[in-house]
Order: C-alpha cells, then structure tokens, then sequence
C-alpha cells in the first residue's frame, strides 16, 4: 500500500507570493490533516477535511486555507506569504476518526 | 487550548544508558499518542494509549499513561543508537475529529 504523498517536497518563495501544497492520502483513506512544523513553535495543527469538508480548524490566520477533493485528496494555500511562514508543512491521512494518522514527508517551504 | 509540555528538549547520552520522557499537560486528553520523527520524514507512530493508567511496552520502550489522562511518559531502556531521533507525543480530545496537540519533542542522540 502507498504512503501519504506530498509534493512538492521544497518550495522557495518570496515574501508576498501565494502557494499551495499538495497531499495524496493512502488509499481508501477519508480524512486528511495538516500541521505546521517550526523549530521554535513545533508541531501545529492547521485544520482536517473529511469527505470534503472542514471538519476542524487551528489558530492561524485566514491566509491559510484548504479543501478536499471527492477522490480525497487535499491541497493547502497560503497566501500573501510571510517570512515566517517558512516550516514543514505535513499532512496525515487516516480512514475512521481516531484511528491511527499516517504522515507524509512534508513539503519544506522556505520564504525570503 | 490544550497544552503540551514535553522535557526534556534535549537528550544526548551513551549506548547502554536508560532514559524517560515525559509529556505534562493540565487537560485531559482522550488518548496519548507517542510517535518518532526522522530528519527529512514525518511522525511515525509508536503507540497509543487510551486508559488511565496504561502500560504499554514495546521491545525496550515502556509507555505510561497518567491515571487522570492528563500526563504520559516514554522509558527507554539500553539506548541503541538507532534510537537516535526527535520523539513527540500527541494528545487527542473528545469531540475534535482527528485534531491532535503536539508536544514540544525531544531531541535523543544515543552515542556509541
């Protein structure tokens, strides 16, 4: 069975410029998560799509966004980037709610 | 806002040595989940702990989870360096979909 697939796996981008992120959940799976990983703040949650929804969301601003595609797979955006946007950005993809969270590589973003 | 406290940040000790990690929160939590993270790659799950009181073992790695669900530790007994690595638990709550909150890690370098 594939893992969770993430692409790109880096991104440079400069202050002020938009991107969006990609995760293919393993296969049969329905919920998709993404967390922002920074040296200094750690593992954050950013927000969970099931069946295409939003089904919770973390403390960040509303440049980040996503959504879930009928196939399950999830993109994130974030706009007007900051330098501190800069992190790993993982997503997780697990069938049932509380059932184990599969993580993909993540996508390393840098801004400058 | 549920919180995390992991300690300790930093572990660097010999092969041979035994070691605790411990992870403090003022909430409870629904379950307590440990998960190992390797440079370039993201969590991986250990275990998962649901009942106060839990012990789980796995090979030499003991997990215990605190009688009120509030608090949790990781015991590694005869470090390798293979258990070279940044750990992190998770906490889940009732009612929030796969949502987890992330301790800060703990950075383990195990030294021939």
């Amino acid at each position: 069975k594939a893992g969770v697939t993430q692409t790109p796996r880096y991104l440079i981008k400069t202050r002020g410029q938009q991107v969006t992120l990609s995760c293919s959940p393993i296969s049969g799976h329905r919920s998709v998560s993404w967390y922002q990983q920074t040296p200094g703040q750690g593992l954050q949650f950013l927000f969970e799509y099931f069946s295409e929804t939003q089904r919770n969301k973390g403390n960040f601003p509303g440049r980040f966004s996503g959504r879930q595609f009928s196939n399950s797979r999830s993109e994130m955006n974030v706009s007007t980037l900051e330098l501190g946007d800069s992190a790993l950005y993982l997503c997780a993809s697990s069938f049932p709610v509380g059932d184990e969270q599969f993580f993909g590589p993540g996508t390393r973003l840098t801004v400058l | 806002t549920q919180l995390l406290e992991q300690s300790p940040q930093f572990l660097s000790i010999q092969e041979g040595e035994n070691l605790t990690v411990y992870c403090n929160s003022s909430s409870v939590f629904s379950s307590l989940q440990w998960y190992r993270q390797e440079p370039g790659e993201g969590p991986v799950l250990l275990v998962t702990v649901v009942t106060g009181g839990e012990v789980k073992k796995l090979k030499r790695l003991t997990f215990q989870f605190g009688d009120a669900r509030k608090d949790s530790s990781l015991h590694i007994t005869a470090a390798q360096p293979g258990d070279t690595g940044l750990y992190l638990c998770a906490g889940a709550v009732y009612n929030a979909g796969n949502m987890l909150t992330f301790g800060g890690g703990t950075r383990l370098m195990v030294k021939p």
